[in-house]
């Protein structure tokens, strides 16, 4: 079956903190895509990253980085310096022929 | 560029009752995607339109359905509304179709806060 879990219903972080969301994935394709979304409470849906399964080297955008395992078949997701803002649900999703397959996601909680 | 957006933004109807929800995608975008997504059930997928053609259907049953236009707009309609209706419908678009081999990134509109009574 096809799915992706997200082990960890809900984390927190003190601000300026580094966290770390897992993310593990079944998939049987050698050729793929991986996302992080982000869903602040204001309920738009943001992409964080997104990470080719044929690349070796881990992506990333600013705070934000991947530890891409393909053999393992993990996906984590780092968050360094941990603000406020980042509060969030974190979604985890890879692609398959037809669509995208989604992690039930990680509420994030940021200690101020 | 302006984003994906979704009317109406929130909506109360009743049992029984027939809503019909609207999506726009962003300029240039031809795929749209929708999405059910509840508390407990987190995100579930609808169905994804490419140039006016369903590619895919997720596991709802028929009262869901969908079709999209010409310009890329796309619409679902729910018939028969149930009390488990009740959810945010989340509507995202791409440049191409989402799934592999090439992994369109997906964006999202608001959603719309459908509560059925």
């Amino acid at each position: 079956a096809q799915t992706v879990t997200q082990s960890q219903p809900e984390m927190s972080v003190q601000e300026a903190e580094t966290v770390t969301l897992s993310c593990t994935y079944d998939t049987s394709e050698s050729d793929y895509y991986l996302f992080w979304y982000k869903q602040p409470p204001s309920r738009q849906m943001i992409l964080v990253i997104r990470q080719e399964a044929y690349k070796q080297q881990n992506a990333t955008e600013n705070r934000f980085s991947v530890n891409f395992q393909k053999a393992a078949k993990s996906f984590s997701l780092k968050i360094s310096d941990s603000q406020l803002g980042d509060a969030a649900m974190y979604f985890c999703a890879y692609t398959t022929n037809y669509q995208l397959i989604w992690g039930a996601g990680t509420k994030l909680i940021i200690k101020p | 560029k302006a984003g994906v957006t979704q009317t109406p933004r929130y909506l109360i109807k009743t049992r029984g009752q027939q809503v019909t929800l609207s999506c726009s995608p962003i300029s240039g975008h031809r795929s749209v995607s929708w999405y059910q997504q509840t508390p407990g059930q987190g995100l579930q997928f609808l169905f994804e339109y490419f140039s006016e053609t369903q590619r895919n259907k997720g596991n709802f049953p028929g009262r869901f359905s969908g079709r999209q236009f010409s310009n890329s707009r796309s619409e679902m309609n729910v018939s028969t509304l149930e009390l488990g209706d009740s959810a945010l419908y989340l509507c995202a678009s791409s440049l191409g179709p989402s799934g592999s081999p090439k992994g369109e990134t997906q964006y999202f509109g608001p959603g719309t806060r459908l509560l059925v009574l």
